[in-house]
């Protein structure tokens, strides 16, 4: 079955803790973002990555860490989680990043920074 | 840089046809329009797809005039269960770029 699976699904931690929520898909698609969702603020993209090795900055990368080591994983890591990260997490991947393609995203990640 | 304008709520009742029209004034040429529905706590999932004219899937229907400055997704005869966020996606892929940008989305309430 053709999907994008993230983990954790729900985490609470605490202010400066490193963390990582890991995202891997299993379609071989070549491009992967992740986004952020706040009420009343929609889907936001933190970073994306065209390719291994190739990745770059959405609207809102400022806490965020990225890496593309190999094609099916994508990691978000937040070196020093700050309260205002506190958000739900979606990874996405697609062939390409034209709008031809269609997204598949991941069941989000619930993340907590007290 | 092609963004989208959609309204922020829309309030419906079981069986009656929804429309929410997108408006995106600067579209590219090479851009397709795109269509995400949101459940709650739920990744978005696609809909529907069309570059022109009208599409038409099991699940909805897309219809885009020729200046293609809008767009307009038709919901037939709705459901409790059709209760979610539509998003309307236009791609930016200018000099910047390959980033996708969701608007704020439409928050569609069906009423029984």
């Amino acid at each position: 079955e053709a999907q994008v699976t993230q983990n954790p699904r729900y985490l609470i931690t605490v202010t400066g803790k490193k963390l990582t929520v890991t995202c891997s898909q299993n379609m071989n698609h070549e491009y992967m973002s992740w986004y952020r969702q706040d009420p009343g603020l929609g889907l936001r993209q933190i970073y994306y990555s065209m390719n291994v090795e190739v990745t770059d900055k959405g609207d809102v990368p400022e806490g965020y860490k990225v890496s593309r080591k190999e094609k099916r994983n994508f990691p978000l890591i937040l070196e020093s989680p700050s309260p205002n990260q506190t958000s739900l997490y979606f990874c996405a991947s697609s062939w390409t990043s034209a709008t031809s393609e269609k997204q598949y995203f991941g069941p989000g990640t619930r993340l907590t920074v007290l | 840089l092609a963004k989208t304008t959609q309204p922020i709520s829309m309030d419906s009742y079981e069986g009656q046809e929804v429309n929410i029209t997108c408006s995106h004034n600067n579209i590219a040429t090479n851009d397709y329009i795109t269509w995400y529905q949101q459940f709650p706590s739920q990744g978005p999932r696609f809909i529907i797809q069309g570059y022109k004219t009208k599409v038409t899937n099991e699940v909805a229907s897309l219809f885009i005039p020729a200046d293609r400055k809008s767009s307009t997704l038709s919901l037939p005869r709705v459901s409790l269960s059709d209760t979610a966020v539509y998003y309307c996606l236009v791609g930016d892929t200018g000099a910047a770029g390959n980033k996708l940008t969701f608007g704020g989305g439409t928050r569609v309430l069906v009423k029984p």
